[in-house]
């Protein structure tokens, strides 16, 4: 069964360009969830997406965005890069549970963008 | 709001050895959900337990048991007879039941030497 898988892994961009990240969640995942991660920040929820809505949103600008496609498929997007978006961007996938559990998050290797 | 404290930066240990990594947390949600993630230097996260609130019995994956206490708002992981291979980053997470958002804590760098 294939795992959680982004691209791009690396990427360079300049400051004010915008950048597209890929998640393929596990297959019959429907719900992903993206987090940033930095030295100083740590590790940082960003969105969750679940069957196309957003339901979930953490405390970042409106540079950040994202969405989810009907096959689950999740993209996110950052415009008008800054230095301090240099960053491990993870996404998660997880088979929500309706009726008991929680489920457990299934990481991708992430992808690690850096702003000059 | 929910907080997960990891209050060791780094960890030594010798293979074979067990070792505890802590983990304290913060919530006054009723039902919740506790997990530990190994970060190796790929960056990769890799889940490896998970404990729900209202779990009686400590979990246990192999050779990582989770030391869950409630009233202390505690859940620490013991990784018995270490390895070489979990030397990594190792992070606290908690989320509350029906929310998909993780709250991670600082973690805790684990290095097994020979």
């Amino acid at each position: 069964k294939a795992g959680v898988t982004q691209t791009p892994r690396y990427l360079i961009k300049t400051r004010g360009q915008q950048v597209t990240l890929s998640c393929s969640p596990i297959s019959g995942h429907r719900s992903v969830s993206w987090y940033q991660q930095t030295p100083g920040q740590g590790l940082q929820f960003l969105f969750e997406y679940f069957s196309e809505t957003q339901r979930n949103k953490g405390n970042f600008p409106g540079r950040f965005s994202g969405r989810q496609f009907s096959n689950s498929r999740s993209e996110m997007n950052v415009s008008t890069l800054e230095l301090g978006d240099s960053a491990l961007y993870l996404c998660a996938s997880s088979f929500v549970k309706l009726a008991g559990g929680t489920g457990e998050l299934f990481f991708g290797e992430g992808s690690r963008l850096t702003v000059l | 709001a929910q907080k997960i404290t990891q209050t060791q930066p780094g960890m030594f240990v010798q293979e074979k050895e067990a070792v505890t990594l802590d983990c304290t947390y913060d919530t006054s949600d009723q039902s919740y959900g506790l997990f530990w993630y190994k970060q190796p230097s790929s960056g990769e996260m890799i889940f490896l337990i998970y404990q729900g609130s209202y779990d009686e019995q400590n979990a246990t994956e192999g050779r990582y048991s989770l030391n869950f206490q409630k009233a202390r708002k505690s859940a620490n992981l013991v990784i018995s007879a270490s390895q070489l291979g979990d030397s990594a980053m190792y992070f606290c997470a908690m989320r509350p039941t029906g929310f998909q958002k993780l709250v991670f804590g600082t973690g805790t760098r684990l290095l097994v030497s020979p």
